[in-house]
């Protein structure tokens, strides 16, 4: 099974600070990555994906990844970070590498705070 | 479209009492499974199905039973909760086709063992 780890579990910024969350994954041939955030009480929505191609990818609301076959990297990047991005960050990835009928394996999360 | 439902919002229970836990999609997806969200933990995956009367166990399956006899429904029991088992409860469905597909989470079930 494939897996991911997440470097750091609590970050606090503030408001327009630049925002970089480290994620790492074990090399499992068909490389597929997920960026999922989930705002105070609410559920998991996808922030971006990488599945070929550009290795930089853009996402809603500002975020990008860049996917770094040689260091198994997906750091999440925003230049400017706002209040409204205070939320937990999860890093997945596919359970088993090659798709199919699996689930997703994620990291332990991030929680972010921006202050005002 | 709704998307992915789930029934309870919140529930509290006592040791050794069962229950069931309920996720409806609408979106015609094939893919549907439940993970539990534990504060540290991240999401971890317990059951999984690929369709209709087709499950498998994910990471941690163990306390928990499924089934999948329509392609909206899968529900997750609980035979006998146990303390270990308060956590926050995720439902997810994704189309056919690759694993790069979005994978659609519910709102989230709050359970709480005593």
């Amino acid at each position: 099974a494939q897996s991911v780890s997440q470097h750091n579990h609590h970050v606090i910024l503030s408001e327009a600070a630049s925002l970089e969350l480290g994620c790492n994954y074990s090399y499992g041939g068909t490389v597929n990555l997920f960026w999922y955030v989930q705002y105070p009480g609410q559920h998991l929505q996808l922030l971006l994906k990488y599945f070929s191609g550009d290795p930089l990818v853009k996402g809603i609301k500002g975020f990008e990844a860049e996917f770094i076959k040689s260091k198994f990297s997906f750091n999440l990047r925003k230049p400017s970070v706002q209040w409204s991005d205070t939320a937990e960050y999860f890093c997945a990835v596919p359970m088993y590498s090659g798709g199919g009928a699996d689930g997703l394996t994620f990291g332990k999360g991030t929680h972010l705070i921006i202050q005002p | 479209n709704a998307g992915v439902t789930q029934t309870p919002k919140f529930q509290v229970l006592k040791t050794g009492q069962s229950m069931t836990l309920q996720c409806a999609q609408d979106m015609n997806h094939e893919y549907m499974s439940w993970y539990r969200q534990d504060p540290g933990m991240g999401l971890r995956l317990i059951h999984y199905s690929v369709g209709a009367g087709i499950t498998d166990q994910g990471e941690v399956p163990n306390g928990y039973n499924v089934s999948r006899s329509t392609t909206e429904d899968f529900p997750l029991r609980l035979l006998s909760a146990a303390p270990s088992q308060t956590s926050v409860y995720f439902c997810a469905s994704r189309s056919t086709g690759t694993s790069y597909n979005e994978q659609f989470f519910g709102p989230g079930t709050r359970l709480t063992v005593l």
